[in-house]
C-alpha cells in the first residue's frame, strides 16, 4: 500500500480512443502530479495541481487533458494519442512545502503502462 | 534552476557488497531537500532517503546512507550489503524548500541502472 493508488495498471489502446487514468490519495497531501516516463528518457513533469488549482502545465499536447474535481483525486483524459505517447504514467501527491519539518517527499503512485497502438 | 546529475548510467555490484550510487546537484535555493527513490521494473517510485540541506548529520535508513557533501554539492547513495533485490533503477531528486513554487518543485536526476550479480 503506498498510499497513492493509480487505476488502471496497464491500458492498451487505440490512436482514435479515448480513455481516462484515474489516481487517488488519502495522505492528506494537497498537491497532486502527473509524470510521464518514457523508455531510456528522464522523468518529464506533465502537470501541477496544488490546492485543486493547476499551476503547472508543462507544455503538454491538448490530447491529454488533467482533471482534479477535489484533493483525494486526479485524472488524465486521453483522446487522439500518438504511437509515442506510449509509457508509463506515474501520479505523485506531495504536502505543501512549509508544513512541518522533516520529509517533504512526493508518494507514487504504481503507474500505468499505456501502449498506443 | 536546480539541476541534479547523476552520471553513472549503469552500475554493477555482487552480491553481499557496498556499492556508491553518485549524484550531484546545482541550486540557488538555500534550503532544498535531496531525496533517493528506487524504481524497480514493475514500475512503482519507492521512497529510499531524505537529507535536508540543513542537516549536519548524513541520512541512514537501514542499509541505506547517503554521503552528504555539502560543499561539493554532493548527495551519493551508499547501499551496504547489495541483495539481488535492489537491481532496479535508482533516482537521485532535489525539492525546492524556500521561495519558488508554493509546492515545492521535485527534481530528478537521469537515474542509474544498478544490477546486483549473485
Amino acid at each position: 500500500e503506498t498510499g497513492v493508488t493509480q487505476t488502471p495498471r496497464h491500458l492498451v489502446m487505440g490512436m482514435t480512443n479515448k480513455k481516462s487514468l484515474k489516481c487517488e490519495q488519502h495522505l492528506g497531501h494537497n498537491a497532486m502530479y502527473w509524470y510521464k516516463q518514457s523508455a531510456k528518457k528522464p522523468l518529464e513533469l506533465m502537470f501541477v495541481y496544488s490546492l485543486e488549482e493547476r499551476v503547472e502545465n508543462n507544455s503538454v499536447p491538448s490530447r491529454f487533458s488533467p482533471e482534479c474535481p477535489n484533493s483525494s483525486h486526479l485524472f488524465l483524459h486521453l483522446h487522439t494519442l500518438q504511437p509515442e505517447d506510449s509509457a508509463l504514467y506515474l501520479c505523485a501527491s506531495s504536502r505543501d512545502k512549509d508544513v512541518g519539518a522533516g520529509n517533504y517527499g512526493y508518494t507514487f503512485g504504481s503507474g500505468t503502462r499505456l501502449t498506443v497502438v | 534552476a536546480q539541476k541534479i546529475t547523476q552520471t553513472q548510467p549503469g552500475m554493477f555490484v555482487q552480491e553481499k557488497e557496498a556499492v556508491t550510487l553518485d549524484c550531484t546537484y546545482d541550486t540557488s535555493d538555500p534550503s532544498y531537500g535531496l531525496f533517493w527513490y528506487k524504481q524497480p521494473s514493475s514500475g512503482e517510485m519507492i521512497f529510499l532517503i531524505y537529507q535536508g540541506s540543513y542537516d549536519q548529520q548524513n541520512a541512514t535508513e537501514g542499509r541505506y546512507s547517503l554521503n552528504f557533501q555539502k560543499a561539493r554539492k554532493s548527495a551519493n547513495l551508499v547501499i551496504s550489503a547489495s541483495q539481488l533485490g535492489d537491481s532496479a533503477m535508482y533516482f537521485c531528486a532535489m525539492r525546492e524548500l524556500a521561495g519558488g513554487t508554493s509546492y515545492g518543485k521535485l527534481t530528478f536526476g537521469q537515474g542509474t541502472i544498478l544490477t546486483v550479480h549473485p
